[in-house]
């Protein structure tokens, strides 16, 4: 069956540490997202690919990176940079048709400082 | 850009109904989504609506105003398993990216 694998589930980080964040999709969607969810909040967009080799930025780049190198393939490194990374992350897919561009998501990678 | 306010809680007992109201503003409408995110998961698509009127999938319902900015979603025999948050969204500025709200949490009690 088609979707949208993240790993990992949970993901513990140390001050000072780059991590990196898989998402992955066998649905040839064109398009990926980050999301970054914090409770009580609704999903923020950090980035976005609408092809391969190209991204832009969302509303809350600062601190994170990027990279799509393979349709497939749509990782996020939280960087140093990023002060406040506790929080839920979610990838998206979506390509146009059936009159609408609905998302699929991945089921999600919680992220910790410690 | 767009700004989506939905209620923060709604509280309803099983069996009964729920009308989950969101409201946007928007320099371009091109539909308006709800989704459904269980704690701790992914959120689901529930609905898509782009014309006015209501329509119908079962015990959910969507609603869409575009002259007034508003879209409600009905929800008819509530079930404990409906207890979540509920996301309206809607798409902004280049191809396929999504606005969302800040979720509205219905608990459902017995």
């Amino acid at each position: 069956d088609g979707g949208i694998t993240q790993s990992p589930k949970y993901l513990f980080r140390k001050e000072g540490q780059n991590v990196t964040l898989s998402c992955e999709q066998n649905l040839n969607h064109d398009a990926m997202y980050w999301y970054r969810q914090d409770p009580g909040q609704g999903l923020r967009l950090i980035y976005y690919s609408q092809i391969v080799n190209d991204f832009q930025k969302g509303d809350i780049a600062e601190g994170y990176s990027v990279s799509r190198e393979k349709k497939e393939s749509f990782p996020l490194t939280v960087t140093s940079a990023q002060k406040n990374p506790t929080a839920f992350y979610l990838c998206a897919s979506s390509t146009p048709g059936q009159g609408h561009y609905g998302y699929t998501f991945g089921s999600g990678t919680r992220l910790t400082v410690v | 850009g767009q700004n989506i306010d939905q209620p923060t809680e709604m509280t309803a007992t099983e069996g009964a109904i729920v009308q989950i109201n969101c409201t946007y503003q928007t320099s371009g409408f091109n539909g308006l989504f709800w989704y459904q995110q269980h704690a701790g998961e992914a959120p689901t698509f529930l609905s898509y609506n782009v014309l006015d009127g209501l329509e119908e999938k079962g015990r959910f319902s969507s609603f869409l105003s575009r002259s007034k900015g508003y879209s409600y979603l009905l929800l008819k025999e509530l079930q404990m398993k409906d207890s979540a948050s509920y996301l309206c969204a809607v798409p902004s500025g280049s191809w396929g990216k999504l606005q969302f709200g800040a979720g509205t949490q219905v608990v459902v009690t017995p």
